[in-house]
């Protein structure tokens, strides 16, 4: 139990849709990044926000946007949906200051149709 | 561009045999992350290696970090099904601190 919520857990999309999808953590913790992890694929990193900015991104599209909010939780949004967007998507908190571990929600499965 | 190769891709081994998976690299990392996944659920955190030659032992897998921080390998002793799931390591970038993942060893020990 990582205190690494997500929701939703399921999600079916058409071509072309936008989607939201969310992340929180329990601790509060003020680094979020978002993974999109397709099937039989590594994690691949898309954005990180430390304190509601972005500060650092992945080979992703503009199309692929975030937020995050005074509370820290997260939002990953998604814009023009294509087919290969239809995948896992993770985020994940950094532990406490100094530490560099990761804690993940367990995610959600995005089909795009 | 910075990349994990992951060996084998899959394997699949009896119960109560050791097996050895593989993480390689030609750039350094500051740290290395192995992780298991299991199907429908995020990934979950075994370990952190930070230090070159780092061997660090949870139970039966033994977590190892090359001497020049470019590569690690993960041991297990006499697996149990238990033990299945995807293998994952992360290397975090000294340059910018992205996390960068391997595409993972799939598991499978059978009964």
């Amino acid at each position: 139990e990582t205190g690494v919520t997500q929701s939703p857990t399921h999600l079916i999309k058409t071509r072309g849709q936008q989607v939201t999808l969310r992340c929180s953590s329990q601790s509060g913790h003020n680094t979020v990044s978002w993974y999109q992890q397709a099937l039989g694929q590594g994690p691949q990193f898309i954005f990180q926000y430390y304190r509601e900015e972005e500060n650092g991104r992945g080979n992703f599209p503009p199309r692929f946007s975030g937020l995050q909010f005074p509370n820290y939780s997260s939002e990953l949004n998604v814009n023009a949906l294509e087919l290969d967007d239809s995948a896992l998507y993770l985020c994940a908190y950094k532990g406490k200051l100094g530490e560099e571990t990761q804690y993940f929600g367990p995610g959600t499965r995005l089909l795009v149709l | 561009t910075q990349l994990l190769e992951q060996s084998p891709q899959f394997l699949s081994i009896q119960e109560g045999e050791n097996l050895t998976v593989y993480c390689n690299s030609s750039s350094v990392f500051s740290s290395l992350q192995w992780y298991r996944q299991e199907p429908g659920e995020g990934p979950v955190l075994l370990v952190t290696v930070v230090t070159g030659g780092e061997v660090k032992k949870l139970k039966r897998l033994t977590f190892q970090f090359g001497d020049a921080r470019k590569d690690s390998s993960l041991h297990i002793t006499a697996a149990q099904p238990g033990d299945t799931g995807l293998y994952l390591c992360a290397g975090e970038s000294p340059r910018d601190d992205k996390i960068i993942f391997g595409k993972g060893t799939r598991l499978h020990i059978l009964p």
